[in-house]
């Protein structure tokens, strides 16, 4: 079935630098891949997405890339700041089989850790 | 003008004992889900409703029945609570007609459940 693998599960990084989360997906039929940032407490909430017709897209400090070939994606975070801290989660959603849904497999988590 | 609600926000009952959780979304969105997350913040989706009607039902225990009123409500009933149901129960909305669309899934603020 469906699988997202994430890496790492956890991550320290020095505020003012960058930070990067890596995925994979099994499903080569995947063509939508969002990002979501959970706060402490909260409800995951969107960041960035990604659809596989393109291969980056950027919103301020915060880029995604996907390598379908490889069935890689990424998340970039530069010039981090203290309100960055938080999980992480990538995510994976294929066209649905049949008379199905699409459904969002997510990955596992990395727990983001901005040091000051 | 919360968008996705949850109620309640904790909930601490004995094994055993049937409780609901309440969802509402103000979105005008056609589909609702739930998501369990567990103790390692792993997010797995356990149902799907789309304007009432039941389009993801994942490998969950019969004790778990969700209920769609409406399209913009859709609660979650669980019988006789094991200590395995302690987790944390995510709400999520997203306008994809018919389900049949990967699209951005908006989150609720979750529902804390413990079962002793």
């Amino acid at each position: 079935g469906e699988n997202v693998e994430q890496h790492p599960s956890t991550l320290s990084v020095q505020e003012g630098d960058s930070a990067v989360i890596k995925c994979t997906y099994s499903d080569s039929a995947s063509n939508y891949f969002p990002w979501y940032k959970q706060e402490l407490g909260k409800g995951p909430q969107l960041i960035i997405d990604i659809r596989s017709n393109v291969g980056e897209k950027k919103d301020q400090r915060i880029a995604v890339t996907l390598n379908k070939t490889a069935k890689h994606f990424s998340l970039h975070i530069t010039e981090t700041q203290p309100e960055d801290s938080a999980v992480y989660f990538c995510a994976a959603s294929r066209p649905p089989r049949g008379s199905s849904a699409s459904k969002i497999i997510f990955g596992s988590g990395t727990r983001l850790s901005i040091r000051p | 003008d919360t968008a996705v609600s949850q109620t309640p926000k904790y909930l601490v009952t004995q094994m055993g004992n049937d409780k609901s959780i309440k969802c509402e979304q103000n979105l005008g969105h056609d589909t609702m889900y739930w998501y369990k997350q567990d103790s390692k913040k792993f997010l797995k989706i356990m149902f799907s409703y789309n304007n009432k009607e039941l389009i993801i039902n994942e490998t969950v225990p019969n004790r778990f029945s969700p209920k769609s009123p409406d399209k913009a409500h859709l609660n979650l009933h669980i019988n006789s609570l094991e200590l395995g149901d302690s987790a944390v129960y995510f709400c999520a909305s997203s306008q994809v007609p018919g389900g049949r669309l990967p699209d951005t899934q908006y989150f609720g603020p979750g529902t804390r459940l413990t079962v002793l």
